[in-house]
């Protein structure tokens, strides 16, 4: 039983696409979060959501837009993909913001590629 | 992250002890993380320390001085399965509790 689950798992597309990368958790956590991971393994902030409620925006592209119809769900919808979008976007959750003493519990990973 | 030094690359030999160092500067601090991740895997949490000291986990160790900006993950005992990226990541204070992450430290252990 899958603690956060995200799909798809692999994603190859064109450039100026229009894809979305979808998030679930079943822990009952209040706060969600997408990440993302580049060729240098630098994992990035880009979202944070905390019941619903946008947190953290960090200079993302508005391209990007994340959409929470409730707190067990955090998706990413990306418009005119580009190549510098290749990357790994990873959810996560945790009980609370900030996490402390829990962590966060990662989903398994989207590895995008554009084309 | 562009405030968080680890080295990148570490290699240990198999039941030795390995220490990773990591430090950090931020204009306000609540906490530092060690995330372990496999390759091609999702990172995996290992430790939070708020309080100056060592916390004992296992064979997994993590250490923190607020005051020097340091901190370190000490695997003890290694094993094959521990060759993998650690992470290093500070909690900031204030109302959104943003999480950074340091670019890691990738651990091969040999036999």
């Amino acid at each position: 039983d899958t603690a956060v689950s995200q799909t798809p798992k692999y994603l190859v597309t064109q450039m100026g696409n229009d894809k979305s990368i979808k998030c679930e958790q079943n822990l009952g956590h209040d706060t969600m979060y997408w990440y993302k991971q580049d060729s240098k393994k630098f994992l990035k902030i880009m979202f944070s959501y905390n019941n619903k409620e946008l947190i953290i925006n960090e200079t993302v592209p508005n391209r990007f837009s994340p959409k929470s119809p409730d707190k067990a769900h955090l998706n990413l919808h990306i418009n005119s993909l580009e190549l510098g979008d290749s990357a790994v976007y990873f959810c996560a959750s945790s009980p609370r913001q900030g996490a402390g003493e829990d962590g966060y519990t990662f989903g398994s990973g989207t590895r995008l590629t554009v084309v | 992250g562009q405030n968080i030094d680890q080295p990148t690359e570490m290699t240990a030999t198999e039941g030795a002890i390995v220490q990773i160092n990591c430090t950090y500067q931020t204009s306000g601090f609540n906490g530092l993380f060690w995330y372990q991740q496999h390759a091609g895997e999702a990172p995996t949490f290992l430790s939070y320390n708020v309080l100056d000291g060592l916390e004992e986990k296992g064979r997994f160790s993590s250490f923190l001085s607020r005051s020097k900006g340091y901190s370190y993950l000490l695997l003890k005992e290694l094993q094959m399965k521990d060759s993998a990226s650690y992470l290093c990541a500070h909690l900031d204070s204030g109302g959104y509790q943003k999480v950074t992450f340091g670019t890691g430290t990738k651990l091969q252990v040999i036999p």
